[in-house]
């Protein structure tokens, strides 16, 4: 089965602070895609980055990195020095072979503290 | 570039209610369209996708239905609103043909009453 875990429901932290939020996926197909998305509170998804299951190199964008590892079915985000504009639910999610379907996991809010 | 619309925004219904929610895609053509349900404080659930006008895949049984009556429009709607209706719908579209990220419209909040 596919199946997408986040389980930090919330996460709280002061401005400046490092964060890791986690991801751990099953799936049985070889080939597949994993994201994260941001949903601020205006509640649109954000697209934040696409991984595909080949390419196990860890991605740095400014102040956000994301740690794949096929050996623990795990990819990890972490938000150094974060600021109050992080605030905002992340969803990590699966895509697989079976369709044109993605996995979403239940998402992480994360709070950042002035 | 692309960009995906919905309206309407808000939307409070009375239960029993009609529903029609809306999503258009400008930019691109044959996009894979995508209709996903958020509960309040919860995770996304695919309720619909669609590969090609008039070629709609269901996800939950419910008492929702979706249409594509045109390349870049998707709709969703429902003859009779129940309370669990309630929540935050989404619009997605990826590139067609092709396993692509999905991106998100704004979303339309419904409140039935």
């Amino acid at each position: 089965a596919q199946k997408v875990t986040q389980a930090q429901t919330e996460i709280s932290v002061v401005e400046k602070e490092d964060v890791t939020l986690d991801c751990v996926y099953e799936t049985r197909d070889t080939t597949y895609y994993l994201f994260w998305y941001k949903q601020p509170p205006s509640g649109e998804l954000v697209f934040l980055i696409r991984r595909n299951s080949f390419d196990e190199q860890n991605e740095i964008s400014g102040r956000y990195s994301w740690n794949f590892q096929k050996s623990t079915s795990s990819f990890n985000f972490t938000i150094t020095a974060s600021q109050v504009v992080d605030s905002a639910v992340y969803f990590c999610a699966l895509d697989y072979t079976g369709g044109f379907k993605t996995i979403f996991g239940a998402g992480t809010r994360l709070f950042v503290k002035a | 570039s692309q960009t995906i619309h919905q309206w309407p925004a808000t939307l409070v219904q009375p239960v029993g209610s009609p529903l029609s929610l809306e999503c258009t895609v400008e930019g691109t053509s044959n996009p894979n369209l995508y209709w996903y349900r958020q509960a309040a404080g919860r995770g996304l659930q695919l309720l619909f996708y669609s590969v090609g006008i008039g070629q709609i895949s269901s996800e939950v049984p419910q008492n929702l239905s979706a249409s594509r009556p045109q390349d870049r429009q998707f709709i969703l709607s429902s003859k009779k609103l129940l309370l669990s209706d309630s929540g935050f719908y989404l619009c997605a579209w990826s590139p067609g043909h092709s396993r692509e990220t999905q991106y998100f419209g704004p979303g339309t909040r419904l409140l039935v009453l």
